[in-house]
């Protein structure tokens, strides 16, 4: 199975500040990754998929990035909605493997 | 407007049997994959497996000996059995659209709530 690693496991993060959010795979995964947010008490929302596409209708503050085995997640200014946990899944191989997830503060 | 909403017992007896029921709008089962995947409160998510449109299925290796999936597509709606419960499968239950062809999640449901205990 592919491994996901995700760091840091935590952050905060002040209102208008860039984040950053990283996500490593055990092999090489050719883009295939896609970031998802999700808040207390709800479901995974899709914010990007194919390592940089932006899922429709979300926010154009949120960017990703990489390839091969290294990704990222970008928040380019820090907003109080963003508040919540991120996580990464690869969709090259099954079964699909998800990271453990960013958990998101406001500072 | 596409909708999964799944439902079903919130509590199992440990080694009994659970079963929960995805009901989709807005899209066919025909047309869309949809998968089963969990989440341990507080904790991370795991894929559990899918049925394809075309009806057939696949399984983490890890539950395959355990759980089946099937749908009745005249109703909409795409069951999970899993037997031999045990505290490590509490968890929320989610069903969630896969993008065509993509292998991500762009609709899920809002979660079903399992707890194993007598």
């Amino acid at each position: 199975d592919i491994q996901m690693t995700q760091s840091p496991a935590s952050l905060s993060a002040s209102l208008g500040e860039t984040v950053t959010i990283q996500c490593q795979a055990s092999e090489d995964i050719y883009s295939g990754l896609a970031w998802y947010q999700q808040k207390p008490g709800k479901s995974p929302q899709l914010l990007i998929y194919g390592a940089s596409s932006l899922q429709d209708g979300v926010p154009s503050r949120f960017s990703g990035s990489g390839s091969g085995t290294q990704y990222s997640l970008k928040i380019s200014s820090m907003q109080t909605e963003d508040e919540g946990v991120y996580f990464c899944q690869q969709g090259l191989k099954y079964p699909l493997t998800f990271g453990s997830g960013t958990k998101l503060e406001i500072k | 407007q596409v909708q999964l909403k799944e439902s079903g017992p919130g509590l199992v007896q440990p080694s009994q049997t659970l079963s929960l029921t995805c009901t989709v709008s807005g899209f066919s089962l025909t047309s869309y994959n949809v998968h089963w995947v969990r989440q341990p409160t507080g904790k991370g998510l795991e894929w559990m497996g899918v049925i394809w449109t075309g009806g057939s299925t696949d399984y983490n290796s890890a539950l395959k000996s355990r759980l089946s999936i099937s749908r009745d597509t005249s109703k909409s709606q795409v069951f999970l059995k899993m037997n031999s419960l045990q505290t490590e499968d509490i968890a929320t239950y989610y069903c969630a659209r896969e993008v065509p062809g993509k292998d991500y999640f762009d609709y899920w449901g809002q979660g079903v709530m399992v707890t194993v205990s007598s």
